[in-house]
């Protein structure tokens, strides 16, 4: 099987733009998760969909939204960038109690 | 409070030595997951090891080890025969069984020596 994949890997945005990253999960997976990682906060919860329907909510604001298709890909979008948005935002494909992750998006925002 | 806690922020071994990696948690679910992860400097999170709540036995896989102490709410990793390309980011993670996400630790930075 293939595993998570996660584009783009890399993006540089400016201050006030939106970006959108996409996740690919694991054939036959249909939950995914997103997490934001940063030096400060550590790895975060964003949200989780299954089934095309948000299940669960992290505390982030409300710039930070997402969805997922029929075929369980899923989309994340942040609208009106901060420099604080600068991480690796992490997609997890999870089946039961597993997840696993994809590579990451690295998004630096200037 | 901290769900998940890693208080060695760095721990150094020699190679073909073993390691152990501290990780606390906290919860009042009887029912949780928790959970080992490998990040190198390419930024996946690679799934290590998972040890259920209600397993009798420390969960192994390969060279990993969990060693569980429910009563002390501890999860550490071993890592034994330790090699280069053990040198990475590990962190601890627990599911609480009806949640849908993970809680992460701060990580701990391995560095194997040769």
């Amino acid at each position: 099987k293939a595993g998570v994949t996660q584009t783009p890997r890399y993006l540089i945005k400016t201050r006030g733009q939106q970006v959108t990253l996409s996740c690919s999960p694991i054939s036959g997976h249909r939950s995914v998760s997103w997490y934001q990682q940063t030096p400060g906060q550590g790895l975060q919860f964003l949200f989780e969909y299954f089934s095309e329907t948000q299940r669960n909510k992290g505390n982030f604001p409300g710039r930070f939204s997402g969805r997922q298709f029929s075929n369980s890909r899923s989309e994340m979008n942040v609208s009106t960038l901060e420099l604080g948005d600068s991480a690796l935002y992490l997609c997890a494909s999870q089946e039961g109690v597993f997840a696993f992750f994809g590579q990451g998006t690295r998004l630096t925002v200037v | 409070a901290q769900k998940i806690t890693q208080t060695q922020p760095g721990m150094f071994v020699q190679e073909k030595e073993a390691v152990t990696l501290d990780c606390t948690y906290d919860t009042s679910d009887p029912s949780y997951g928790l959970f080992w992860y490998k990040q190198p400097s390419s930024g996946e999170m690679i799934f290590l090891i998972y040890q259920g709540s209600y397993d009798q036995q420390n969960a192994t896989e390969g060279r990993y080890s969990l060693n569980f102490q429910k009563a002390r709410k501890s999860a550490n990793l071993v890592i034994s025969a330790s090699q280069l390309g053990d040198s990475a980011m590990y962190f601890c993670a627990m599911r609480e069984i009806g949640a849908n996400n993970l809680f992460f630790g701060t990580g701990t930075r391995l560095t194997v020596i040769p």
